[in-house]
């Protein structure tokens, strides 16, 4: 079975650091586009950008180019998202998903179940 | 950015009607349009790509059409089950942009 397994939820205090992680299986995973969709609560969907686990080509969303972090381990199958200082308007669900061709920017066929990041002092 | 008008925001329909929503885009973006559905405390679900390719195991009562700037998707008769909110997506460009999502709800 495709699937994509993101980690627990994470309370976090502003100014903290927090590194997220999706771990793919049941295909070839450094072959596949992975990308980061936030959620603000009860908000709509927003594309925070895009990384190619094989060789780490990564691809941002102005709106969030400097404010998160995508990296990719492609040994253990896992891509991430970071982020060095947390503030409260990060608080959000983030999903992983996955691109569903290689050849190009294409929709997004398999989804992680998401990981709350709630960030509150 | 290309940016992508949804419409309605919501709507309210009965069961085993035919309802449509549109998405615009701020620019020609071919046929490379798709569409979600997400069901509250889930992830997104892909629909459709490439503007009326259904994806596996999706029912036939979902359907998409348009290209360019002007799109379509169509539930043609309205199940229970149906009830979500659906976002489009171009994939033509870089960034990927969705629309604000419209939420379906039964009367």
């Amino acid at each position: 079975e495709v699937q994509l397994v993101q980690s627990g939820a994470e309370v976090k205090k502003p100014g903290k650091s927090l590194k997220i992680s999706c771990k793919g299986s049941g295909y070839s995973f450094p072959t596949y586009w992975i990308g980061w969709v936030r959620q603000m609560p009860g908000k709509g969907l927003e594309w925070l950008g895009i990384i190619y686990p094989d060789d780490s080509d990564t691809r941002y969303s102005p709106s969030f180019q400097g404010q998160v972090t995508i990296s990719a381990d492609k040994s253990i199958t896992t891509a991430y998202l970071q982020w060095s200082s947390l503030k409260a308007s990060d608080t959000a669900m983030y999903f992983c998903a996955r691109l569903m061709t290689s050849e190009r920017f294409d929709a997004f066929d398999i989804w992680g179940q998401g990981t709350m990041v709630t960030v509150s002092s | 950015d290309i940016q992508m008008t949804q419409s309605p925001s919501s709507l309210s329909a009965s069961v085993g009607d035919r309802v449509t929503i549109t998405c615009q885009a701020s620019q020609d973006i071919r046929k490379y349009l798709n569409w979600y559905q997400q069901k509250p405390g889930k992830a997104p679900k892909l629909l459709i790509y490439d503007a009326f390719n259904l994806d596996t195991g999706v029912p036939s009562r979902f359907s998409g059409s348009g290209s360019g700037t002007d799109f379509t998707f169509t539930i043609s008769s309205l199940q229970p089950e149906d009830i979500a909110t659906y976002y489009c997506q171009q994939s033509d460009n870089l960034p990927l942009t969705f629309g604000g999502g419209t939420k379906v709800e039964i009367k």
